[in-house]
């Protein structure tokens, strides 16, 4: 166990639909990642936040937009879906420590049909 | 902007036996990470190993290790004495040390490790 928690694992929606994905780091950590996973484009780095502001920016569509609160939890929001956005969505989280691993949830599966 | 490659997409290794996964990375930063993670069919994403660019030595855990070669920007992971529990697909990936970098990973395009007993 990770100490990562993410919600929902699993996420069935429609096209065009608008859905949320909840991330928990792990207890005093303040950082943040979201990746995606794809069968074509492999783990892509989406955006991290860092104590509730945006750090780094990678490769996000517009349709997509992510927040952290002030508790530190995070929530992935993924609007006008597309097929193409069916997907594991990983969040991942790291403390203070200089070791620069990341500790990573169990996933949020999203499918869009 | 850094990249990660790992050129195996498949391997298969005997039970006991020993295998050798490759991973270039292509960076112009001297301090970073480089990290070996392994994703089992469960999906779980799982910290194999962690090296850092200004140790020489490389890193050993238990039956796994590495064989890093900054200047040839090369990665490998060895695994010894491999069991049925060790097939999972994994994956090398890099973290700069920039501050301004944020400590994201970047992923190279993983390569699925079958156990054969």
């Amino acid at each position: 166990d990770s100490g990562v928690t993410q919600t929902p694992k699993h996420l069935i929606t429609a096209t065009g639909q608008r859905v949320t994905l909840r991330c928990s780091p792990r207890s005093g950590d303040l950082s943040v990642y979201w990746y995606q996973q794809s069968l074509d484009q492999g783990l892509q780095f989406l955006i991290q936040y860092y104590n509730g502001e945006e750090r780094a920016k990678g490769n996000i569509l517009e349709r997509f937009s992510a927040q952290q609160f002030p508790d530190l939890h995070s929530e992935l929001n993924l609007s006008s879906l597309e097929l193409g956005d069916s997907a594991l969505y990983f969040c991942a989280s790291s403390g203070r420590g200089e070791t620069g691993e990341l500790f990573f949830g169990e996933g949020s599966r999203l499918t869009v049909l | 902007a850094q990249t990660v490659t790992q050129s195996q997409p498949e391997m298969s290794v005997q039970e006991a036996e020993t295998v050798t996964l490759s991973c270039t990375y292509d960076t112009s930063e001297s301090d970073y990470y480089l990290f070996w993670y392994k994703q089992p069919p469960s999906r779980q994403m799982i910290l194999v190993i962690r090296q850092e660019a200004y140790k020489q030595q490389n890193a050993t855990e238990n039956r796994f290790s590495v064989n890093f070669q900054k200047a040839a920007k090369s990665f490998s992971l060895k695994i010894s004495d491999s069991q049925l529990g060790d097939a999972a697909m994994y994956f090398c990936a890099y973290s700069s040390r920039l501050h301004n970098q944020g400590g994201k990973l970047i992923f190279g395009q993983g390569t699925e490790l079958s156990v054969k007993p």
